[in-house]
């Protein structure tokens, strides 16, 4: 069975800080891996793709890493902004289907 | 560009009720996608149309839910009767094709609370 596991659940980070995301995944066969963010009440938008050939993608202080042999994936947020907070959902691409994360919450509080 | 548009924001019906759901995707999106996000969970696909013909539709729960994309662009999604655990956030997402690097652009959501 396809499965996508996020951690932490949530976490809270003070504004100006780094914090680390991680996403296991048990998908096969596997083509990308995507993050997107998730602000309350909207829809999620897509950060970063990455394909197994990929090992890190940047989108602004946004940096995600892939390690495809160990099946794992990490996102990075640096210097962390009050705008910042939202849930964060990893979503693994493979045999033409999506399989999703439950997402991991991120507080940024001044 | 104008992002996906979803219609109601809100919807609260009771049990047994129906209820209807509208979207309107990224103009020349060929591929559709209606999600059920309940809380705490990621969003699970229910349908995927490819211009107005049905891709992906083996979760949908086909006894109380259906869709239709008529002309390939703007697409409805009913709940007949809906059921308690049917509450959650119903997103509707689009992309240019249905290509497994292709970005889904997603619209805000329709929550709906079932009583």
């Amino acid at each position: 069975k396809n499965q996508v596991e996020q951690s932490p659940q949530s976490l809270i980070i003070l504004e100006g800080k780094n914090c680390t995301l991680q996403c296991n995944y048990t998908v096969s066969p596997f083509s990308n891996l995507r993050w997107y963010k998730q602000d309350t009440g909207r829809g999620p938008v897509s950060l970063t793709i990455m394909t197994f050939s990929e090992n890190t993608k940047s989108n602004g202080r946004y940096t995600a890493t892939l390690d495809a042999d160990t099946k794992q994936s990490s996102l990075h947020i640096t210097a962390s902004q009050l705008s910042d907070s939202a849930s964060y959902i990893c979503v693994v691409g493979g045999d033409y289907k999506l399989s999703f994360g439950a997402g991991t919450t991120v507080t940024v509080r001044a | 560009e104008a992002g996906v548009a979803q219609s109601p924001r809100y919807k609260i019906i009771e049990k047994r009720q129906s209820v209807a759901f509208w979207c309107n995707p990224i103009s020349g999106h060929a591929t559709l996608y209606w999600y059920q996000q309940i809380l705490g969970q990621g969003p699970k696909l229910l349908i995927q149309f490819q211009n107005n013909g049905v891709v992906d539709d083996s979760q949908l729960p086909k006894d109380r839910f259906s869709a239709e994309r008529l002309k390939g662009v703007d697409s409805t999604l009913k709940i007949q009767p809906a059921k308690l655990e049917d509450s959650a956030v119903y997103l509707c997402a689009s992309s240019l094709e249905a290509g497994w690097m292709e970005t889904q652009y997603f619209g805000p959501g329709t929550r709906l609370l079932v009583l």
